[in-house]
């Protein structure tokens, strides 16, 4: 089945170690998406590539990092935890953006010592 | 930037009846909404979208209204089950980007 793959599922890292989160899709879509979405609160986008044109959100803090090597990977490195980055980090495609539906992994929860 | 507000953030009801979850937004630029379920521990799922171009949508025991002039859209599930309770969350958008509402958690009650 075509899918959005998270690994890992869950992350422990201490305060400061940097940590990379990964996605992977076989839907072959063009845009990907990461988002933040800590407890009881709603997703939070972080960024998003089409293709591999880099788009940021304006209040995306610059500890957060994104690479996409190709079409089908894409990374979320946090350069140094704080235990405010404590999250739910969720990673979704499209297949343009636009009006289309935005298809979500299982997420990797990602708690900082 | 698009700001979506949603509401009730905690809905409980008896199995087999209906409930709605109202959501409005700030952005008249808009022109996609879609409604995602959360499970626990999973990511969201998409149940129901609709588009600037369409007031009504339904699918089975789930439908969705829109009032573009009034900027807000509502999310009606009929004869509740279950395996409905989880958390519904709206969303608005255009282009690339969507705005997500806070959530509601929604319990039926068997």
């Amino acid at each position: 089945d075509a899918m959005v793959i998270q690994n890992p599922r869950y992350q422990v890292t201490q305060f400061g170690k940097p940590v990379t989160l990964s996605c992977s899709q076989t839907l072959n879509h063009n845009v990907m998406y990461w988002y933040q979405q800590k407890s009881s609160q709603a997703p939070k986008l972080l960024f998003h590539y089409y293709d591999k044109d880099f788009n940021n959100e304006a209040d995306t803090p610059d500890n957060f990092q994104s690479r996409r090597p190709n079409t089908s990977f894409c990374f979320l490195d946090i350069r140094s935890p704080g235990l405010g980055d404590a999250a739910m980090y969720l990673c979704a495609t499209s297949p343009s953006g636009g009006s289309n539906e935005q298809f979500f992994g299982p997420g990797t929860r990602l708690t900082v010592l | 930037g698009e700001n979506v507000e949603q509401h009730p953030s905690t809905l409980s009801v008896q199995e087999g009846d209906s409930a709605v979850i109202k959501c409005t937004y700030s952005d008249s630029a808009s022109n996609y909404f879609p409604w995602y379920k959360q499970e626990l521990g999973k990511g969201p799922q998409l149940i129901i979208d609709i588009r600037s171009n369409v007031g009504e949508k339904k699918d089975q025991r789930i439908a969705v209204t829109l009032n573009k002039t009034a900027k807000h859209f509502s999310l009606h599930i009929t004869e509740t089950q279950p395996e409905d309770s989880a958390v519904y969350f709206c969303a608005a958008g255009d282009d690339y980007k969507l705005s997500f509402g806070a959530g509601t958690t929604v319990t039926v009650r068997a």
